[in-house]
């Protein structure tokens, strides 16, 4: 079945360092969305990228979506402690609006 | 706004239990969709809903079940408890046809002992 994969799945690094977690499906997706998920919170969502190699910033996040639509990467520069938390990424299932699939996650912790 | 609201917050159940979770969408979100998080995965679908009909299932059992109500909010269902059903459970609003973004609730952390 379609599936998605995150690596890492644990980053530890210290404040002021780049942070990178990258994301592939087992088949192309229609668009890709990333969300955030702070500890004992929910998902909050960040982003979706639809277009082959688009590249979106949000500040220091950078957002890529590979041009075969079937990768992704979200990228922070210069990581600060309110960065914690884990980033997922996730594809609609068949192309349905509600019905997504999820990568396991990047648990993303800085030391200040 | 209100954003998505779940409840209860938090539930202890025993196995072979029933438990029913509630949600209410996003003012104008249609669309309502369950998902179930277990300790360190990402969140799993379940459901969901659009105009008080199912347009989609994930591969749960038939102990889950949910529906929608005409005001959009949903329950979700849940018999015979099982330990592995232990989770916090999601509900996500849509504003169907406007955009992907999915809008989670705060979420139902769910103990079965």
């Amino acid at each position: 079945g379609q599936q998605v994969m995150q690596i890492p799945q644990y980053q530890h690094v210290q404040e002021g360092e780049d942070f990178t977690t990258y994301c592939n499906s087992s088949t192309t997706l229609s668009n890709i969305q990333w969300y955030k998920q702070r500890p004992g919170g929910h998902p909050v969502f960040l982003i979706q990228l639809v277009k082959s190699g688009e590249v979106k910033k949000q500040k220091r996040l950078t957002f890529q979506f590979g041009e075969a639509k079937k990768n992704s990467s979200l990228h922070i520069t210069a990581t600060q402690t309110t960065d914690v938390g884990t980033y997922f990424c996730a594809g609609p299932r068949g192309g349905s609006q509600g019905n997504l699939i999820f990568g396991k996650g990047t648990k993303l912790s800085v030391k200040p | 706004d209100a954003g998505v609201t779940q409840s209860p917050t938090h539930l202890i159940k025993t196995r072979g239990q029933q438990v029913t979770l509630r949600c209410s969408p996003i003012s104008g979100h249609k669309s309502v969709s369950w998902y179930q998080q277990v300790l360190g995965q990402g969140p799993q679908f379940i459901f969901q809903y659009y105009e008080k009909e199912e347009r989609g299932r994930g591969n749960f059992p038939d102990r889950f079940s949910a529906r929608q109500f005409p005001n959009y909010s949903s329950e979700l269902n849940v018999n015979a408890l099982l330990l592995g059903d232990s989770a916090l459970y999601l509900c996500a609003s849509n504003n169907w046809g406007g955009g992907d973004e999915q809008f989670f609730g705060p979420g139902t952390r769910l103990t079965v002992l």
